[in-house]
């Protein structure tokens, strides 16, 4: 079983839909949870991290942090074509430096 | 600083070839990491520096891959007699690194490889 899971997808919706994106994970040490967008033959770009438990929103994104479900999400509000790109999700924890990455989540934003 | 860069971006190599690929880190950036991307998978986790020193190797390194980065600054990864196996995107990124707290990574846009 992998560390962290991640439906591939790919996801289709229509410009203006919200987004949800999860990734579960099996080791509790992980303290640092990303989310990154990977574009076409680019590297992954950081959208945003949370640390520990909770919630974070930065303009359209939210991502969300269970713990004890060992569940963390990311939504995306008024979807645009901007936003077709793949969705990896990752996670550390605090004294290491290997993160580790889902294994991504096409998104597919259809105007 | 235009960021992380990697060269170069593509690489065909017949089997059993040696390749190198290169990495020029953001300026100043301390941290270094080199990971692989498979088609359809995200990426995994190869090596890390912290300046000059290697501090962290993945089982997934085998005898064949070796990397350095002299003088704490650009840093090569080498595989050794290639396999087709080895056919993916290498990422490398950097971050400046402090004790505790998070620092984001920056990626290049990577080093895809293929072994015909």
């Amino acid at each position: 079983q992998k560390e962290v899971e991640q439906d591939p997808g790919p996801l289709s919706v229509p410009e203006g839909a919200i987004v949800s994106l999860n990734c579960t994970y099996s080791n509790s040490a992980f303290q640092y949870f990303m989310w990154y967008r990977q574009y076409s033959r680019k590297g992954p770009e950081l959208l945003m991290y949370t640390y520990s438990s909770g919630n974070k929103e930065d303009g359209r994104f939210t991502a969300q942090v269970d713990k004890s479900s060992k569940y963390i999400s990311l939504f995306i509000r008024d979807s645009q074509p901007s936003d077709s790109a793949t969705y990896l999700c990752a996670m550390r924890d605090t004294g290491g430096f290997k993160t580790i990455f889902g294994a991504g989540t096409r998104l597919f934003v259809k105007a | 600083d235009t960021g992380v860069s990697q060269n170069p971006r593509h690489k065909i190599t017949k089997r059993g070839q040696n390749v190198t690929f290169r990495c020029d880190p953001i300026s100043e950036h301390n941290r270094l990491y080199w990971y692989r991307q498979t088609l359809g998978q995200g990426p995994e986790f190869l090596t890390y520096f912290q300046n000059e020193a290697q501090l962290e190797k993945s089982r997934l390194l085998s005898d064949r891959f070796s990397a350095e980065r002299p003088k704490g600054s650009f840093s090569t990864l080498e595989i050794q007699r290639t396999e087709q196996g080895d056919s993916a995107m290498y990422l490398c990124a950097s971050s400046l690194g402090r004790d505790g707290g998070f620092t984001e990574a920056f990626f290049g846009q990577g080093t895809r490889l293929t072994v015909v």
